[in-house]
């Protein structure tokens, strides 16, 4: 079974522009979730989304904003760019998204702002 | 709110000793607990998770870990360390109903000499 999938694996943009970054997640899972890492601020989860919803999420600002597609396929979206949004993206992606469920990380997108 | 502290920023070990990685978690209730590991370049990959029972856990790569409710403690420890064990290791926490919203500890690099 194929893992967690995220495309791109890097990207470069400039301040004020605006990024997509998408995630694939497991076969047959449903729940998805988003984690920025940096090496101030470490992993902090952005958002969770299950079936289309978004249950959860983080304390981002509202340049930060997701989506689930029917498929489970899911994509983040930062506008706006600061200097800061400069991370490693990660996603996981779990059955139903349960605390008992093992996420499953895909390698992530690291995006760098100039 | 909860919170993981991972007190040691970077160890070292020799190749064919024993490790123990610090976590310390604050939680209100009966927490979720989950170690993960991140070699370079890499997503995280979980090595072993706690929800109830037996406080002694075993994960995968020979790695175990053992709750200790008074002491709000989730240790990592590996009788034997491989060079291969070199990575990034991380501590986090769930809880009930916060679908997959979970909070990690700033991580520890370890080193492991020859």
């Amino acid at each position: 079974k194929a893992g967690v999938t995220q495309t791109p694996r890097y990207l470069i943009k400039t301040r004020g522009q605006q990024v997509t970054l998408s995630c694939s997640p497991i076969s047959g899972h449903r729940s998805v979730s988003w984690y920025q890492q940096t090496p101030g601020q470490g992993l902090q989860f952005l958002f969770e989304y299950f079936s289309e919803t978004q249950r959860n999420k983080g304390n981002f600002p509202g340049r930060f904003s997701g989506r689930q597609f029917s498929n489970s396929r899911s994509e983040m979206n930062v506008s706006t760019l600061e200097l800061g949004d400069s991370a490693l993206y990660l996603c996981a992606s779990s059955l139903i998204g349960t605390e008992q469920e093992t996420q499953y990380f895909g390698p992530g997108t690291r995006l760098l702002v100039l | 709110a909860q919170s993981v502290t991972q007190p040691d920023i970077h160890i070292t070990v020799s190749e064919g000793a024993s490790l123990e990685l610090r976590c310390n978690y604050s939680y209100g209730a009966t927490p979720y607990l989950f170690w993960y590991v991140q070699s370079p370049g890499q997503g995280l990959q979980l090595l072993l998770k706690y929800f109830s029972g037996d406080t002694l856990v075993q994960g995968i790569k020979g790695f175990e870990a053992e709750f200790k409710r008074s002491q709000s403690s989730f240790n990592l420890r590996k009788p034997s360390v491989h060079w291969s064990d070199a990575a990034e290791y991380f501590c986090a926490v769930g809880a009930v109903g916060n679908f997959n919203k979970f909070y990690f500890g700033s991580g520890t690099k370890l080193n492991v000499k020859p």
